[in-house]
Protein backbone atom coordinates (compact mmCIF):
# COMPACT_ATOMS: atom_id res chain seq x y z
CA UNK A 1 0.00 0.00 0.00
CA UNK A 2 1.36 2.99 -1.09
CA UNK A 3 1.85 5.89 1.69
CA UNK A 4 0.68 8.81 -0.23
CA UNK A 5 -1.72 8.35 -2.74
CA UNK A 6 -3.02 11.38 -5.59
CA UNK A 7 -5.13 11.46 -8.60
CA UNK A 8 -2.45 11.75 -10.96
CA UNK A 9 -4.86 13.39 -13.63
CA UNK A 10 -4.35 15.52 -15.53
CA UNK A 11 -7.05 18.07 -14.52
CA UNK A 12 -8.08 20.54 -16.80
CA UNK A 13 -10.18 23.29 -15.22
CA UNK A 14 -11.13 26.83 -16.80
CA UNK A 15 -10.15 30.49 -15.57
CA UNK A 16 -11.59 31.26 -12.59
CA UNK A 17 -12.87 28.27 -11.80
CA UNK A 18 -12.16 26.24 -8.53
CA UNK A 19 -9.62 23.25 -8.88
CA UNK A 20 -10.12 20.66 -6.25
CA UNK A 21 -7.19 18.01 -5.31
CA UNK A 22 -6.92 14.95 -3.01
CA UNK A 23 -4.77 13.05 -1.43
CA UNK A 24 -5.10 9.68 1.05
CA UNK A 25 -2.84 8.71 3.28
CA UNK A 26 -2.20 5.35 4.61
CA UNK A 27 -0.67 6.24 8.29
CA UNK A 28 -3.24 6.71 11.14
CA UNK A 29 -0.24 8.38 13.10
CA UNK A 30 0.22 11.28 10.55
CA UNK A 31 0.49 14.57 11.91
CA UNK A 32 1.85 16.89 9.40
CA UNK A 33 0.02 17.32 5.71
CA UNK A 34 1.61 19.37 3.27
CA UNK A 35 0.38 20.54 -0.34
CA UNK A 36 3.56 21.58 -3.13
CA UNK A 37 3.30 23.18 -6.09
CA UNK A 38 6.02 21.98 -8.75
CA UNK A 39 6.28 23.91 -11.94
CA UNK A 40 7.89 22.04 -15.00
CA UNK A 41 11.36 21.57 -14.69
CA UNK A 42 11.62 23.29 -11.17
CA UNK A 43 11.82 22.13 -7.45
CA UNK A 44 8.86 21.60 -5.54
CA UNK A 45 7.78 24.61 -3.30
CA UNK A 46 5.32 24.82 -0.02
CA UNK A 47 2.37 26.54 -0.74
CA UNK A 48 0.12 25.00 2.50
CA UNK A 49 0.34 23.64 5.57
CA UNK A 50 -2.10 22.05 7.62
CA UNK A 51 -1.88 19.69 11.04
CA UNK A 52 -5.63 19.81 12.49
CA UNK A 53 -8.83 18.61 11.11
CA UNK A 54 -10.56 21.31 9.37
CA UNK A 55 -10.03 24.03 6.97
CA UNK A 56 -7.29 26.57 6.43
CA UNK A 57 -7.19 29.05 3.97
CA UNK A 58 -4.88 31.17 2.10
CA UNK A 59 -5.42 33.37 -0.39
CA UNK A 60 -6.78 31.49 -3.13
CA UNK A 61 -5.92 28.13 -1.36
CA UNK A 62 -7.62 26.42 0.93
CA UNK A 63 -6.39 23.18 2.57
CA UNK A 64 -8.66 20.59 4.16
CA UNK A 65 -7.76 18.02 6.39
CA UNK A 66 -9.86 14.89 7.74
CA UNK A 67 -7.89 12.73 9.76
CA UNK A 68 -10.61 9.89 10.34
CA UNK A 69 -11.34 9.76 6.72
CA UNK A 70 -6.73 10.21 6.39
CA UNK A 71 -7.56 12.40 3.33
CA UNK A 72 -6.70 15.96 2.42
CA UNK A 73 -7.42 18.51 0.12
CA UNK A 74 -6.25 21.30 -1.43
CA UNK A 75 -9.19 23.72 -2.78
CA UNK A 76 -7.42 26.56 -5.48
CA UNK A 77 -10.29 29.52 -6.01
CA UNK A 78 -10.49 31.50 -8.80
CA UNK A 79 -7.58 29.58 -10.91
CA UNK A 80 -5.06 30.79 -13.47
CA UNK A 81 -2.65 29.85 -15.92
CA UNK A 82 -0.28 30.28 -14.02
CA UNK A 83 -1.56 28.25 -11.27
CA UNK A 84 -0.77 24.91 -14.00
CA UNK A 85 1.78 22.89 -12.42
CA UNK A 86 2.24 19.35 -10.39
CA UNK A 87 1.11 19.52 -6.93
CA UNK A 88 2.46 17.29 -4.63
CA UNK A 89 1.01 15.86 -1.56
CA UNK A 90 3.61 15.25 1.61
CA UNK A 91 2.71 13.87 5.05
CA UNK A 92 4.76 12.88 7.96
CA UNK A 93 4.51 11.04 11.26
CA UNK A 94 8.10 11.15 12.82
CA UNK A 95 10.39 13.98 12.77
CA UNK A 96 12.55 13.24 9.32
CA UNK A 97 10.27 10.84 7.30
CA UNK A 98 8.09 12.73 4.54
CA UNK A 99 6.52 10.99 1.76
CA UNK A 100 5.42 12.61 -1.22
CA UNK A 101 2.56 11.69 -3.47
CA UNK A 102 3.06 11.05 -7.28
CA UNK A 103 1.28 14.47 -7.73
CA UNK A 104 -2.01 15.59 -9.64
CA UNK A 105 -0.87 17.81 -12.91
CA UNK A 106 -3.46 20.67 -13.18
CA UNK A 107 -4.06 22.73 -16.18
CA UNK A 108 -5.74 26.00 -15.63
CA UNK A 109 -7.11 26.64 -18.95
CA UNK A 110 -7.52 30.45 -20.05
CA UNK B 1 23.41 33.06 -1.64
CA UNK B 2 20.41 32.27 0.12
CA UNK B 3 18.13 29.20 0.13
CA UNK B 4 18.82 25.42 -1.07
CA UNK B 5 21.93 25.38 -3.47
CA UNK B 6 22.84 22.13 -5.70
CA UNK B 7 25.53 21.70 -8.41
CA UNK B 8 25.74 20.92 -10.44
CA UNK B 9 22.13 21.77 -12.12
CA UNK B 10 22.72 19.24 -15.09
CA UNK B 11 25.23 16.22 -15.27
CA UNK B 12 25.67 13.20 -17.51
CA UNK B 13 27.98 10.49 -16.85
CA UNK B 14 28.75 7.28 -18.30
CA UNK B 15 28.16 3.95 -16.18
CA UNK B 16 31.83 3.90 -15.10
CA UNK B 17 32.44 6.90 -14.07
CA UNK B 18 32.48 8.45 -10.67
CA UNK B 19 31.03 11.93 -9.74
CA UNK B 20 29.40 13.43 -6.60
CA UNK B 21 26.52 16.42 -6.41
CA UNK B 22 26.42 18.61 -3.84
CA UNK B 23 24.21 21.10 -2.13
CA UNK B 24 24.46 23.65 0.59
CA UNK B 25 21.67 25.10 2.16
CA UNK B 26 21.96 29.18 3.39
CA UNK B 27 18.93 28.64 6.42
CA UNK B 28 20.90 28.15 9.03
CA UNK B 29 18.98 24.40 9.17
CA UNK B 30 20.12 21.32 10.77
CA UNK B 31 18.21 18.81 8.93
CA UNK B 32 19.60 17.67 5.16
CA UNK B 33 17.64 15.00 2.82
CA UNK B 34 18.37 13.62 -0.56
CA UNK B 35 15.63 12.71 -2.81
CA UNK B 36 14.86 11.13 -6.03
CA UNK B 37 12.44 12.13 -8.82
CA UNK B 38 11.54 9.69 -11.31
CA UNK B 39 8.73 10.30 -14.08
CA UNK B 40 5.41 9.07 -12.86
CA UNK B 41 6.82 7.90 -9.31
CA UNK B 42 6.49 9.49 -5.85
CA UNK B 43 9.41 11.15 -4.62
CA UNK B 44 12.09 9.10 -3.11
CA UNK B 45 13.62 9.53 0.06
CA UNK B 46 17.37 8.51 -0.25
CA UNK B 47 19.16 9.80 2.77
CA UNK B 48 18.54 12.51 5.82
CA UNK B 49 21.38 13.59 8.52
CA UNK B 50 19.88 15.22 10.81
CA UNK B 51 20.85 16.32 14.28
CA UNK B 52 18.93 13.47 16.10
CA UNK B 53 19.91 10.75 12.98
CA UNK B 54 20.99 9.84 9.82
CA UNK B 55 18.20 7.67 7.97
CA UNK B 56 19.08 5.50 4.71
CA UNK B 57 16.74 4.04 3.03
CA UNK B 58 17.46 0.69 2.82
CA UNK B 59 16.18 0.24 -0.78
CA UNK B 60 19.04 2.77 -2.21
CA UNK B 61 21.91 0.91 -3.98
CA UNK B 62 25.24 1.02 -2.75
CA UNK B 63 26.20 2.69 -5.54
CA UNK B 64 24.82 5.93 -3.95
CA UNK B 65 27.15 7.40 -0.73
CA UNK B 66 26.01 10.05 1.10
CA UNK B 67 28.50 12.18 2.95
CA UNK B 68 27.58 15.00 5.14
CA UNK B 69 30.41 17.21 6.58
CA UNK B 70 28.73 19.36 8.35
CA UNK B 71 25.37 20.98 8.88
CA UNK B 72 25.13 23.19 5.80
CA UNK B 73 26.77 20.69 3.31
CA UNK B 74 25.48 17.21 1.72
CA UNK B 75 27.11 15.66 -0.91
CA UNK B 76 26.04 12.66 -2.50
CA UNK B 77 28.40 10.60 -4.57
CA UNK B 78 27.93 8.39 -7.57
CA UNK B 79 29.68 5.54 -9.12
CA UNK B 80 29.15 2.69 -11.75
CA UNK B 81 25.41 4.18 -12.09
CA UNK B 82 22.95 2.01 -13.92
CA UNK B 83 21.04 4.21 -16.68
CA UNK B 84 18.29 3.40 -14.38
CA UNK B 85 19.55 6.06 -12.34
CA UNK B 86 18.86 8.77 -14.87
CA UNK B 87 16.43 11.29 -12.57
CA UNK B 88 16.11 14.64 -11.07
CA UNK B 89 18.13 14.31 -7.12
CA UNK B 90 16.45 16.89 -5.36
CA UNK B 91 18.26 18.12 -1.65
CA UNK B 92 16.28 19.66 0.71
CA UNK B 93 16.78 20.77 4.22
CA UNK B 94 14.46 21.25 7.60
CA UNK B 95 15.18 23.41 10.44
CA UNK B 96 15.44 21.82 13.71
CA UNK B 97 13.00 23.59 15.12
CA UNK B 98 9.39 25.73 14.26
CA UNK B 99 7.83 24.77 11.40
CA UNK B 100 8.61 21.34 10.26
CA UNK B 101 8.79 22.05 6.67
CA UNK B 102 10.85 20.85 3.65
CA UNK B 103 12.92 23.60 1.47
CA UNK B 104 14.30 22.11 -1.78
CA UNK B 105 17.11 22.78 -3.88
CA UNK B 106 16.73 23.56 -7.79
CA UNK B 107 17.62 19.56 -8.44
CA UNK B 108 20.56 18.11 -9.87
CA UNK B 109 19.41 16.41 -13.32
CA UNK B 110 21.33 13.07 -14.16
CA UNK B 111 21.65 11.35 -16.52
CA UNK B 112 23.31 8.12 -17.24
CA UNK B 113 24.86 6.70 -20.49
Amino acid sequence: QKEVEQNSGPLSVPEGAIASLNCTYSDRGSQSFFWYRQYSGKSPELIMSIYSNGDKEDGRFTAQLNKASQYVSLLIRDSQPSDSATYLCAVTRLLNQFYFGTGTSLTVIP
Amino acid sequence: ETGVTQTPRHLVMGMTNKKSLKCEQHLGHNAMYWYKQSAKKPLELMFVYSLEERVENNSVPSRFSPECPNSSHLFLHLHTLQPEDSALYLCASRPDSGANVLTFGAGSRLTVL
